[in-house]
């Protein structure tokens, strides 16, 4: 069966510091892969999205994140986090077919220290 | 970007009541809604594809008697959640998808007391 796993369920690091949140998945077929962040009152914003092509993904935010397809990965990484990034975040798998149903991770919730 | 609304923005509700929930793209038309469940501190789980003019596709274990599920047009999709109970208490998110990609709105709180 199709899954999401995101090992670290809370995360903290300093403001100015490096941040890499891990996605795993188990999917039989191509993934569409996707990073979500929620934040309070506010709908899930799309970070980035994988689908095929160049493995390592740009996103909005000065985010980043690199499929692997040998480790079932799609790890989040930002060079420098900023204090308005603590939100929490979730990694998506969606079918090949594109019917834009989505399974989720557990979600990471990242911290950011002044 | 594209914008998804849902009215109400919470709800409290008394256990045995009804409660309607609407999700809205407020400048696309959406031919496919979804909607998602969200336990504090946990993932989000898919509850049912909504496709404008047919019947919702439930995910396996959500009970479609329950968790009432109309596409009325391609703007608006309604999850009514018939006879609460305490345990129905949750996070309810939609989500209306484009031919880009999919846009999620801000969730409801449901309380049912």
């Amino acid at each position: 069966a199709q899954s999401v796993t995101q090992p670290d369920i809370h995360i903290t690091v300093s403001e100015g510091a490096s941040l890499e949140l891990r996605c795993n998945y188990s999917y039989g077929a191509t993934p569409y892969l996707f990073w979500y962040v929620q934040s309070p009152g506010q709908g899930l914003q799309l970070l980035l999205k994988y689908f095929s092509g160049d493995t390592l993904v740009q996103g909005i935010k000065g985010f980043e994140a690199e499929f692997k397809r040998s480790q079932s990965s799609f790890n989040l990484r930002k060079p420098s986090v900023h204090w308005s990034d603590a939100a929490e975040y979730f990694c998506a798998v969606g079918f090949s077919s594109n019917t834009g149903k989505l399974i989720f991770g557990q979600g990471t919730t990242l911290q950011v220290k002044p | 970007g594209a914008v998804v609304s849902q009215h109400p923005s919470w709800v409290i509700c008394k256990s045995g009541t009804s409660v309607k929930i609407e999700c809205r793209s407020l400048d696309f038309q959406a031919t496919t809604m979804f909607w998602y469940r969200q336990f504090p501190k946990q993932s989000l789980m898919l509850m049912a594809t909504s496709n404008e003019g047919s019947k919702a596709t439930y995910e396996q274990g959500v009970e479609k008697d329950k968790f009432l599920i109309n596409h009325a047009s391609l703007t608006l999709s309604t999850l009514t959640v018939t006879s609460a109970h305490p345990e129905d208490s949750s996070f309810y998110i939609c989500s209306a998808r484009s031919t880009a990609e999919q846009y999620f709105g801000p969730g409801t709180r449901l309380t049912v007391t």
